[in-house]
């Protein structure tokens, strides 16, 4: 079963307004850390911002945010004034511990494909 | 300036050959790690090293192989086991679970 779900093949948004990116996740782990990544064309990925299951407010980092909503498991990623730069891929990730041991990873989504237009 | 370089960008291979790519970082980061990207997926993890001389296997690691000899470098090589792969590889250096660093990414085209 997918461990991160983002529901959002693609979407637009009007340069200068607001967008929410949906992300949600599966884990019976009560520590756990979701991130938000950007991938431009070029392919380079970027950290945007990390939650952590135990935080008690939601991530901010500059014009992003992190709707974390623990109860429905959500991870929503709102990017505030879009502008033209943030046209790019953006995927939700999700750290897990691996079966056997303590050792961890990261488990993506597939991606929301975001474009601003003018 | 610190960072993460892979090389080469794009790399073809012929069926049957093994090719190498390759990760450094000058980040000082214990940790580094493989990722395949597949057109319109997100990233699956191939294997990852925590420390110089220790490698794990992760979920897509068949046909794959690494070697963690010096802190720096983490290289990745594409065996002819592997049966698809065409692919975006990228590599990523972390010195804690709080955020990964990613490399430009290498390009591999089975030709």
């Amino acid at each position: 079963a997918q461990k991160i779900t983002q529901t959002q093949p693609g979407m637009f948004v009007q340069e200068k307004e607001a967008v929410t990116l949906d992300c949600t996740y599966d884990t019976s782990d009560p520590s756990y850390g979701l991130f938000w990544y950007k991938q431009p064309s070029s392919g380079e990925m970027i950290f945007l911002i990390y939650q952590g299951s135990y935080d008690q407010q939601n991530a901010t980092e500059g014009r992003y945010s992190l709707n974390f909503q623990k109860a429905r498991k959500s991870a929503n990623l709102v990017i505030s004034a879009s502008q033209l730069g943030d046209s790019a891929m953006y995927f939700c990730a999700m750290r897990e511990k691996f079966a056997e041991g303590g050792s961890e990873k990261l488990v993506f989504g597939k991606g929301t494909k975001l474009t601003v237009n003018p | 300036d610190g960072g993460i370089t892979q090389s080469p960008k794009y790399l073809f291979r012929k069926e049957g050959q093994n090719v190498t790519l390759s990760c450094e970082q000058n980040l000082n980061h214990d940790a580094m790690y493989w990722y395949r990207q597949d057109p319109g997926q997100g990233l699956r993890l191939i294997y990852y090293s925590q420390i110089v001389n220790d490698f794990q296997k992760g979920d897509i690691a068949e046909g794959y192989s690494v070697s963690r000899e010096k802190k720096e470098s983490f290289p990745l090589t594409v065996t002819s086991a592997q049966k698809n792969p065409t692919a975006f590889y990228l590599c990523a250096s972390s010195i804690t679970w709080n955020e990964q660093f990613f490399g430009p990414g290498t390009r591999l085209t089975v030709l």
